[in-house]
């Protein structure tokens, strides 16, 4: 069985510009989870989706962040416009559904604004 | 805001020898979860104990719950190179039971 699929798995990019992840769950999973991982941190949850639906976004900075899961499959999380703050590993993952604990992550895209 | 923490921050062990690491963790949780990360990789889930156990095993793999003190352990035997990772303990979040809160993590450092 595939994993979770992210790409890109490194992005560099200058300030100001914007950048896009994309992430392909487990077949089959319901659940999908965006993190931010900073640095010798643990991942910080930024959004959550039940098939198509955001259930919980309050982590997001709407401001310059946005993500979407169009059909309840892949999911695309944009940053516009980056900041050098925004360096970090953004970690997609998935469950089952809302009711499994158990999360599955993909290798993440380390992204380094400049 | 982060629900649990582990400690130490940081362990450096000889290969053969056993690693143990602690989380604490401020609410109420029904389960906790630890999971483990190689340097550039994702996270990979080792094991969920529940808030009625107290003890669960999974093969070099021993975590123990104590929900009167609210802290956990993992502790790994017979510690491996291929061991050399940051773990990491995850609790449901306080404002939802279906996410997952992160401590700060342990990094393994296991020597050949």
């Amino acid at each position: 069985e595939a994993g979770v699929v992210q790409s890109p798995r490194y992005k560099i990019i200058e300030k100001k510009q914007p950048v896009a992840f994309w992430c392909n769950p487990i077949s089959g999973h319901n659940t999908l989870y965006w993190y931010l991982q900073n640095l010798g941190q643990g991942p910080e949850l930024l959004i959550r989706y039940e098939n198509e639906e955001a259930v919980d976004d309050s982590q997001l900075p709407k401001d310059r962040f946005s993500a979407e899961r169009l059909k309840g499959v892949d999911s695309t999380l944009k940053i516009q416009p980056a900041e050098l703050g925004d360096s970090a590993v953004y970690l997609c993952a998935s469950s089952l559904d809302a009711r499994q604990e158990t999360q599955y992550f993909g290798p993440g895209t380390r992204l380094l604004v400049l | 805001s982060q629900q649990g923490e582990e400690d130490p921050q940081a362990l450096s062990i000889q290969e053969g020898e056993n690693a143990t690491m602690n989380c604490s963790y401020k609410t109420s949780i029904n389960n906790l979860q630890w999971y483990r990360q190689n340097s550039g990789r994702g996270l990979v889930h080792l094991i969920l104990i529940r808030s009625n156990e107290r003890e669960k095993h999974s093969g070099r793999l021993r975590v123990t719950l104590d929900t009167s003190k609210k802290s956990s352990s993992l502790l790994i035997t017979a510690s491996r190179a291929a061991d050399t990772a940051s773990y990491f303990c995850a609790t449901p979040s306080t404002g939802s039971a279906r996410q997952l809160t992160f401590g700060s993590g342990t990094q393994l450092t296991v020597l050949p």
